[in-house]
């Protein structure tokens, strides 16, 4: 079945730092991947989505690139904040319309130093 | 994209009891998803909402222990029942607009369970 592998955390940086969550995936067909984010106390935002190879998703000064040679959508900041601290989900919705549920990877703490 | 409400935001339920929780969307949605999520962990999909019928369950997730009602497009509610301490979590209603690959999913704020 589909399934997503995401880097383990918690990560910590310095502000201004560089960025790099990892996230591979397993899935037939063409599924569309996407990033979402948990601020402490909150629901689940969406932040951003690829849906075919090739394509680049970007918010709010993140990047993630859908590599199907890879099976990968890391995900990049060049220049973190402190106000970034949250969790970092990379999910996984299914090609077929049978599959259309959305799985999620372990999550990764992010908590940026001033 | 959709609004979605969830009450209550959080309750301490004695064991033995069943908690009903209430998703609101702002605007018709195609699919409706319950997700459990335990604390600091990720999120495990309970089932999909289907509207005027069964919900589809997944693996671990049984309809006795986790009834599911889905009335019409905007409106899902889920029961956790006969509750042990085990079923503390949070527990997160999804939507969506379609149910097609490309299209993302939005989350209300989550119901906080704590069995007591």
């Amino acid at each position: 079945g589909n399934s997503v592998t995401q880097m383990e955390g918690p990560v910590t940086l310095s502000e201004e730092a560089f960025l790099t969550i990892n996230c591979t995936y397993t899935a037939t067909g063409y599924p569309s991947l996407f990033w979402y984010v948990q601020y402490p106390g909150e629901g689940l935002q969406l932040l951003l989505k690829a849906t075919k190879a090739d394509d680049k998703g970007s918010n709010k000064g993140f990047e993630a690139t859908y590599r199907k040679e890879t099976t990968s959508f890391h995900l990049e900041k060049g220049s973190v904040q402190v106000s970034d601290s949250a969790v970092y989900f990379c999910a996984l919705r299914g090609w077929y319309s049978s599959a259309s549920k959305i799985i999620f990877g372990s999550g990764t703490r992010l908590s940026i130093r001033p | 994209s959709a609004v979605i409400s969830q009450k209550p935001s959080r309750d301490i339920c004695q064991r033995g009891t069943s908690l009903t929780i209430q998703c609101q969307v702002d605007s018709q949605v195609t699919m409706m998803f319950w997700y459990r999520q335990q604390p600091g962990q990720s999120l495990t999909l309970i089932a999909t909402a289907n509207q005027g019928s069964e919900a589809t369950y997944e693996s671990g997730f049984v309809i006795d222990k986790f009834p599911i009602s889905r009335p019409n497009l905007t409106f899902s509610t889920l029961t956790v029942s006969n509750m042990s301490p085990e079923d503390s979590s949070i527990y997160l209603c999804s939507g969506s607009g379609t149910g097609s690959a490309d299209t993302e999913a939005f989350f209300g704020q989550g119901t906080r369970l704590t069995v007591v």
